[in-house]
């Protein structure tokens, strides 16, 4: 089946710094990828989506300057938390689907866990 | 607004089989699909349903009707790992995945 790689599966930060985390299709390719954050006993929540080659598109309330996305391969898609605060701690989790229709499952990453002090 | 229903928590006994019920109310509608999250984790995803009916797949069933804006994740002969959330989301009439909040189930011995 097709497979998601997520890394870093975890990572603790200082406040201020950034932290960049990876998504990788490893055996087709994602035309489209998502990136989710994810509260304690809540619910998925779409942050932005990103096509290969054009920029990402943002949820309202998403700031784009803080949560940079780059989607520069068809394999590869990239988000930066940029100056990280301790309301950013969540779990991230990618997905990647190779075409935006009807049937087609979102595949997930393992997510990533962030914990910022 | 755009909205999808699940009971927050299930519990069920290993062997017996639980329903988890989704209602939802969409833009449009092209598809609900059924993902299992375990704690911790990314979601797998379990099933599809597009069309009216019952789709089976080993101890996992999954329901669905359009007019009733209604599904249900039927699971038999429950395992201990089965114990997870398990989340309905529906794809709208511009593709966008609409998740529901998820139903935390709990098996007991």
């Amino acid at each position: 089946g097709a497979v998601v790689s997520q890394h870093p599966s975890w990572v603790i930060c200082k406040s201020g710094t950034s932290v960049k985390i990876e998504c990788r299709s490893l055996d087709f390719q994602a035309t489209t990828m998502f990136w989710y954050r994810q509260f304690p006993k809540q619910s998925l929540m779409l942050m932005a989506t990103s096509n290969e080659g054009s920029k990402a598109t943002y949820e309202q309330g998403v700031e784009k300057d803080k949560f940079l996305i780059n989607h520069a391969s068809l394999t590869l898609s990239t988000l930066t938390v940029t100056s990280a605060h301790p309301e950013d701690s969540s779990f991230y989790i990618c997905s990647a689907t190779a075409r935006v229709s009807g049937n087609s499952p979102l595949h997930f990453g393992n997510g990533t866990r962030l914990t910022v002090t | 607004g755009q909205n999808i229903d699940q009971p927050t928590e299930m519990t069920a006994t290993e062997g017996a089989i639980v329903q988890i019920n989704c209602t939802y109310q969409t833009s449009g509608f092209n598809g609900l699909f059924w993902y299992q999250q375990h704690a911790g984790e990314a979601p797998t995803f379990l099933s599809y349903n597009v069309l009216d009916g019952l789709e089976e797949k080993g101890r996992f069933s999954s329901f669905l009707s359009r007019s009733k804006g209604y599904s249900y994740l039927l699971l038999k002969e429950l395992q201990m790992k089965d114990s997870a959330s398990y989340l309905c989301a529906v794809r709208d009439s511009n593709y966008q995945l609409i998740w529901g909040a998820g139903t935390k189930l709990i098996i007991k011995p």
